[in-house]
């Protein structure tokens, strides 16, 4: 059974600083997906990681993935507030034969 | 434009009701998901569908019913056996093996 985990799961960071959200997953997987979660709202597509080595970067936000040791990071560099909200990971098998599985989340709070 | 539309918005049911949450999409998608979330928590599989006329079970289906008669639509019933069905339902789709993978808006459902 494919599981995700996140962490961590609340992360209060000041603005300007930098930090690193990471995401496990306990079997082999083809695809790696980040979203953000605004409250109240429906989920935003960040990233979708397809390779081992796999990087991406949109603004301040940079994920990568490394297969071998299952693991994908978020790293976010001088944050601010407008990146304020909630970060989900999820992960898919079978060339996407099989829906996504998803961590709990990290809930992203940036403080002046 | 293309995109997957859910409704209602917003819907309330008393104790013994089932209620139906449409979610329809004119993406030409062949698979189709309907996921749970709770506040605070992430997204649990409930229903899933790969073509018309089957759907599997995911990690939550007890409680709830689906169909999918055509492929653009993929109606999830909340039943009375549900007894928590307070929670924000969103509902996705995507092409067989694509890379990505669209959401609805959602539908927030609160018990009365």
């Amino acid at each position: 059974e494919l599981k995700v985990e996140q962490n961590p799961l609340f992360l209060s960071m000041q603005e300007g600083k930098n930090y690193t959200i990471y995401c496990n997953y306990s079997t082999t997987s083809d695809r790696l997906y980040w979203y953000r979660q605004d409250p109240g709202k429906s989920l935003e597509s960040l990233f979708v990681l397809l390779s081992n080595g796999a990087v991406k970067q949109e603004g301040r936000l940079m994920a990568s993935l490394d297969t071998k040791a299952r693991l994908s990071t978020l790293h976010i560099t001088a944050a601010v507030h407008d990146l304020s909200a909630t970060y989900f990971c999820a992960v898919t098998q079978n060339s996407g034969n099989t829906p996504l599985v998803f961590g709990k989340g990290t809930r992203l709070s940036v403080i002046a | 434009d293309g995109g997957i539309t859910q409704s209602p918005k917003y819907l309330f049911r008393k104790e013994g009701q089932n209620v139906t949450l449409s979610c329809e999409q004119n993406l030409n998608h062949d698979a189709m998901y309907w996921y749970r979330q709770d506040p605070g928590q992430g997204l649990r599989l409930i229903y899933y569908s790969q073509i018309v006329n089957d759907f599997q079970k995911g990690d939550i289906a007890e409680g709830y019913s689906v169909s999918r008669e055509k492929k653009e639509s993929f109606p999830l019933t909340v039943t009375s056996a549900q007894k928590n069905p307070t929670a924000f339902y969103l509902c996705a789709s995507r092409i067989i093996s694509g890379n990505t993978i669209y959401f609805g808006e959602g539908s927030w459902l609160t018990v009365v």
